[in-house]
């Protein structure tokens, strides 16, 4: 597609049950990111992925917390055993990975709004 | 590890003011930077980035090592302005946002 898609845009859960949201990157592009946007918090790195490995985890919050990219295109992100605190906006962006300082800018999708009730 | 401070959650300016947007790094390397920008019900976007040197929108952005920051400046600010900015640093094919200004332009 022309842009990074993001499914579900809207969703509701009841406290405990597990979501996955998932994102679409840009054709070709290698790098994948995931962000958190809450209110107050702006934008928390999660997870990026670079092809289908992701090298850094340590934006996870917690083990309840799981992403996997196949393909080396389309990533899920999981969310086990939702609590109240997960509510956010989960931001994907992707990009090319070059060689040329400033080139690797990120398109970001529409976002998954999650609702933990 | 790299690091984004924007110390400002909240900005207010009357249209026609200028405004500058700080935002400082802690990275030892050479940085590349960006300011993203969201605008009310649409994607975050691309604003500027460091190395291009460029003016987007009256908007620009200098890099300065010696006190490690990169505060984006307007002139003369405009109430289409009002939006939410995030510096960002990337470096080793990764991106670390700041905690974001939210900029308000009265008319």
């Amino acid at each position: 597609g022309a842009g990074v898609s993001q499914s579900p845009s809207n969703k509701v859960t009841e406290k405990g049950k597990d979501v996955e949201l998932r994102c679409d990157p840009i054709s070709g592009h290698t790098a994948l990111y995931w962000y958190r946007q809450s209110l107050g918090q702006g934008l928390e790195f999660l997870i990026y992925f670079q092809g289908n490995s992701a090298p850094d985890k340590s934006g996870l919050p917690s083990d309840r917390f799981s992403a996997e990219r196949t393909g080396g295109s389309v990533s899920t992100l999981t969310i086990q055993r939702t609590q109240q605190e997960d509510s956010a906006v989960y931001l994907c962006a992707s990009s090319l990975v070059t060689g040329f300082a400033g080139a690797n800018v990120l398109t970001f999708g529409a976002g998954s709004r999650l609702t933990v009730l | 590890a790299q690091r984004v401070t924007q110390p400002e959650k909240l900005l207010s300016v009357f249209k026609g003011a200028p405004v500058e947007l700080k935002c400082n790094y802690s990275y030892s390397g050479s940085p590349e930077l960006f300011w993203y920008v969201q605008y009310s019900r649409q994607r975050l976007q691309l604003l500027l980035r460091h190395i291009s040197r460029e003016s987007i929108k009256g908007f620009t952005a200098d890099l300065n090592k010696g006190e490690t920051s990169f505060h984006l400046k307007k002139p003369f600010a405009q109430e289409e302005d009002s939006a939410m900015y995030y510096c960002a640093l990337y470096s080793n094919n990764d991106m670390r946002f700041g905690a974001g200004t939210r900029l308000t332009v009265k008319p």
